[in-house]
């Protein structure tokens, strides 16, 4: 098993929906983060977390939300989706010391009509 | 000015070439170097990360990082079809990483 999964893997909606995007590790890790990655654009950080009482926004954060239910699980929410939200959404975890090194979801690809 | 620059290719080489991916960066601040390897319909993976400056040898890889120039590389000797993937660059400062666009590489058999 994936030591950090995501889901759905594929989702197709309509606008003005509301999509959750849920990532579960079995890293142990306390850092947890939400990209979304665009062609050409490269990976860009919407909401990252620390620890569970830590929420703190990216680069991208603007209409989208985020909940750390527990150590080992973080969701992202789109309120209400919009086309320019369609794109590869990828969980990402870390031990937050030394390098820090990203440990990546296998991707959520979110098509928003 | 963004935080890091990279060609994004994309990139198709003959098997056996020898591949040289480039990044510029503009923060001082970055003191890990790192390169993610990331396949079709796959998470980004890392490969290997060069603290400082200097070279960082891992099989047919190489990392290069100069601070004084801004200017990180990943050289690839001998590649193999089974390189073929897009590499993203990432300076990191241990608590902030900031992507490259990536660069797509195709090795042709």
């Amino acid at each position: 098993d994936a030591d950090v999964t995501q889901t759905p893997r594929n989702r197709i909606t309509k606008t003005g929906k509301r999509i959750m995007l849920e990532c579960s590790q079995t890293k142990g890790h306390d850092r947890m983060y939400w990209y979304r990655q665009d062609p050409g654009l490269g990976l860009r950080l919407i909401y990252y977390s620390f620890d569970v009482k830590d929420i703190n926004k990216g680069e991208i954060s603007d209409g989208y939300s985020v909940s750390r239910q527990a150590q080992a699980k973080f969701s992202l929410s789109l309120e209400s989706a919009i086309p320019n939200q369609t794109a590869l959404y990828f969980c990402a975890t870390s031990l937050g010391f030394g390098t820090g090194e990203l440990f990546f979801g296998e991707g959520s690809r979110l098509t928003v009509l | 000015q963004k935080e890091v620059e990279q060609d994004p290719g994309p990139l198709s080489v003959p098997e056996g070439a020898i591949v040289s991916l480039n990044c510029t960066y503009s923060n001082s601040a970055f003191q890990y170097f790192m390169w993610y390897r990331q396949y079709s319909r796959k998470g980004p993976e890392l490969l290997m990360y060069t603290y400082s400056s200097g070279n960082k040898e891992d099989g047919r890889f190489t990392a290069q990082v100069d601070k004084s120039s801004k200017y990180i590389s990943l050289f690839i000797r001998d590649s193999q079809p089974s390189d073929s993937a897009t590499y993203l660059c990432a300076p990191s400062t241990g608590n902030q990483f900031y992507f490259g666009t990536g660069t797509s590489l195709t090795v042709i058999p």
